[in-house]
């Protein structure tokens, strides 16, 4: 289903500090994730996609991992700047279409 | 590369009038396109997907009547919102999918705020 309730999770994190957002999926059947990041009166921005046949993937100052087992998705940054700070949505790609399906999101607020 | 513009970026209406954005993909092709709506604080909610040279596949719930829906070339596809009333102010996105070489990755627009009043 899509996201309900008015209040994203926040994550607040000190400038300089290494962030971990966690997002979890449902359909066993997707094979393409991807993480986007948007901030306030944006669109969202591409960060890094992962396909199902890998558990790791690493991109410039994020890292993208999957556990295929319980269904979990995470993006870590590395080095949180100011800029960081924005909403980040997991979204997958169900097999059999081409259809993306969006997480709930979460907020990173970075603390300089 | 992979641009994806949006026009207007922001929009007021009186309720009952109707109003078009316009989504580009400005350096690449868009065999399809998708149109999501996203009220304050919530996620993207995907309304219907535009194809280029056929009718657009809405999402279970969505009007098609209110929400028109027009993919006349590789690199726009129109969203018209008819008989906008208040209830239809949002914030409308658009993506496009790259189709050369086989890419999943949708881009996203900037996306077109409404407020209708």
């Amino acid at each position: 289903g899509e996201s309900v309730g008015l209040h994203l999770p926040t994550l607040s994190v000190q400038e300089g500090d290494n962030s971990i957002i966690n997002c979890a999926y449902s359909n066993s059947a997707s094979d393409y994730f991807i993480w986007y990041k948007q901030e306030s009166g944006k669109g969202p921005q591409f960060i890094i996609d992962i396909r199902s046949n890998m558990d790791k993937r690493q991109g410039q100052r994020v890292t993208v991992l999957l556990n295929k087992t319980v269904k979990h998705l995470s993006l870590q940054i590395a080095a949180t700047q100011p800029g960081d700070s924005a909403v980040y949505f997991c979204a997958e790609n169900r097999w059999g279409n081409n259809r993306l399906a969006f997480g709930k999101g979460n907020q990173v607020v970075v603390i300089p | 590369g992979a641009v994806v513009s949006q026009h207007p970026s922001w929009v007021i209406c009186k309720s009952g009038t109707s109003v078009k954005i316009e989504c580009r993909s400005l350096d690449f092709q868009a065999t399809t396109m998708f149109w999501y709506r996203q009220f304050p604080k919530q996620s993207l909610m995907l309304m219907a997907t535009s194809n280029e040279g056929s009718k657009a596949t809405y999402e279970q719930g969505v009007e098609k009547d209110k929400f028109l829906i027009n993919h006349a070339s590789l690199t726009l596809s129109t969203l018209t919102v008819t008989s906008a009333h208040p209830e239809d102010s949002s914030f409308y996105i658009c993506s496009a999918r790259d189709a050369s070489g086989g890419e999943e990755t949708q881009y996203f627009g900037p996306g077109t705020r409404l407020l209708v009043l």
